[in-house]
């Protein structure tokens, strides 16, 4: 499985733009970037997946360059209700089954 | 009408007690997991069931011991429970194999040994 590096934490103010990068250097040709928000006291919650290029939801957009050696995940405008823990997972969903790890991901903080 | 859902939410309980988290889904999901959290926020992955058959039993102690009495059900039993199983334990939920979707998972269940 590829490993990830995120950023341990981030800070915001409301309504700016927040941007997390994770690096994943050996990604496999079959491995899919995927990202995961917690809220305190609740599981993670599925937001955004992608291969390559660019994918955009209601919630984020996920940035891929090329060489798919790392992701951005960028949220726009963001809240208070955004403050969360922010998780990068990189792996093949045709072949996950639960072996997708979650790593320690980044804790960010909206600040009024 | 919650997709994922666990019970209880809080477990306080003492050394060497026995207990269970049950967990059930109503997405029609094929496979159903459970994941331990610790104090620095990771997530591992302990089980994972497809169809009622164990896929993955990643190292964990025999005191944990998987039950799913169907495809919508996935338990935990804990026996001999120790100062070390203190975490917060996930159930997740997904369709299977080739699932772009990703993971469901419940709100959690926070266990405190003392």
């Amino acid at each position: 499985l590829a490993k990830t590096t995120q950023p341990i934490s981030m800070d915001s103010y409301e309504g700016q733009e927040v941007n997390i990068t994770c690096s994943h250097n050996n990604i496999a040709t079959n491995d899919y970037i995927t990202w995961y928000q917690q809220f305190p006291s609740q599981g993670p919650r599925f937001i955004i997946q992608g291969y390559k290029t660019k994918v955009t939801n209601e919630v984020a957009s996920l940035f891929i360059p090329a060489d798919r050696k790392s992701s951005t995940l960028s949220l726009p405008r963001v809240s208070l209700s955004d403050t969360a823990v922010y998780y990068c997972l990189v792996g093949d969903p045709t072949d996950s089954w639960g072996k997708l790890q979650f790593g320690a991901g980044t804790q960010v903080v909206v600040t009024p | 009408d919650t997709a994922v859902s666990q019970t209880p939410k809080y477990l306080v309980t003492q050394m060497g007690n026995d207990k269970s988290i049950k967990c059930e889904q109503n997405l029609g999901h094929d496979t159903m997991y459970w994941y331990k959290q610790d104090s620095k926020k990771f997530l591992k992955i302990m089980f994972s069931y497809n169809n009622k058959e164990l896929i993955i039993n990643e190292t964990v102690p025999n005191r944990f011991s998987p039950k799913s009495p169907d495809k919508a059900h996935l338990n935990l039993h804990i026996n001999s429970l120790e100062l070390g199983d203190s975490a917060v334990y996930f159930c997740a939920s997904s369709r299977g194999q080739g699932d772009n979707y990703g993971y469901t998972f419940g709100s959690g269940t926070r266990l405190t040994v003392v």
